[in-house]
């Protein structure tokens, strides 16, 4: 069964700073994985999806690692900005018939002016 | 491109009745559209699968007949809780893909805060 882990839970970091929010998955068979941003109350922004064939994607000041036979996925974010604050969601989608999609937990991003 | 719309943003209803929620693929046909439930802090469970055409798939401990699917055409799935209770209030999600085989990314709606007086 997959499970999907982010840690750190929550960060806070000053204005400007670059920093990577990890993720690790426990099965390898995965058919992508994906980085969402969640806003209060508010649905999910994809970010960045890598193909399992994939090593990284980049999209701006993002990028998104994935190492599948460490079961480990980052998403670095450089010069980062308040307008940066809010939950990054990770997700792995596998190869079953139902294609589920297992989400991890979240990190609260908070970025300090 | 790739916008997913539901409706309503937030409901509250009282014990007993039932609340539709619909999403929406805006700009693209979606075959499959999934549905998930969140709760405060928590991570996105994913409730079921919706298959235009065909029965909803539903994840283990989530009740067919209390959370019922309908994907009535390629653009439109609709979610209704049945009797709804204290219990099920939660943020509830949708999404969809445009994409063949899920190689594209998943697109969320913003999401449905149901409230159960």
């Amino acid at each position: 069964k997959q499970e999907v882990t982010q840690i750190p839970a929550a960060l806070s970091v000053p204005e400007g700073e670059n920093l990577v929010l990890n993720c690790s998955f426990t099965d390898s068979a995965i058919y992508n994985l994906q980085w969402f941003r969640q806003d209060p109350g508010k649905g999910l922004t994809s970010l960045l999806l890598i193909q399992s064939s994939q090593r990284e994607q980049t999209s701006g000041r993002l990028n998104a690692s994935l190492d599948k036979s460490s079961g480990r996925s980052t998403l670095y974010i450089a010069a980062s900005q308040p307008g940066d604050s809010a939950t990054y969601l990770c997700a792995a989608m596998g190869y079953s018939s139902a294609s589920k999609i297992i989400f991890g937990s979240g990190t609260r991003l908070s970025i300090r002016p | 491109g790739a916008v997913v719309s539901q409706h309503p943003s937030w409901v509250i209803c009282k014990s007993g009745t039932s609340v539709k929620i619909e999403c929406r693929s805006l700009d693209f046909q979606a075959t499959t559209m999934f549905w998930y439930r969140q709760f405060p802090k928590q991570s996105l469970m994913l409730m079921a699968t919706s298959n235009e055409g065909s029965k909803a798939t539903y994840e283990q401990g989530v009740e067919k007949d209390k959370f019922l699917i309908n994907h009535a055409s390629l653009t439109l799935s609709t979610l209704t809780v049945t009797s709804a209770h204290p219990e099920d209030s939660s943020f509830y999600i949708c999404s969809a893909s445009p994409g063949q085989g899920f190689d594209s990314p998943l697109h969320f709606g913003n999401g449905t805060r149901l409230t159960v007086t």
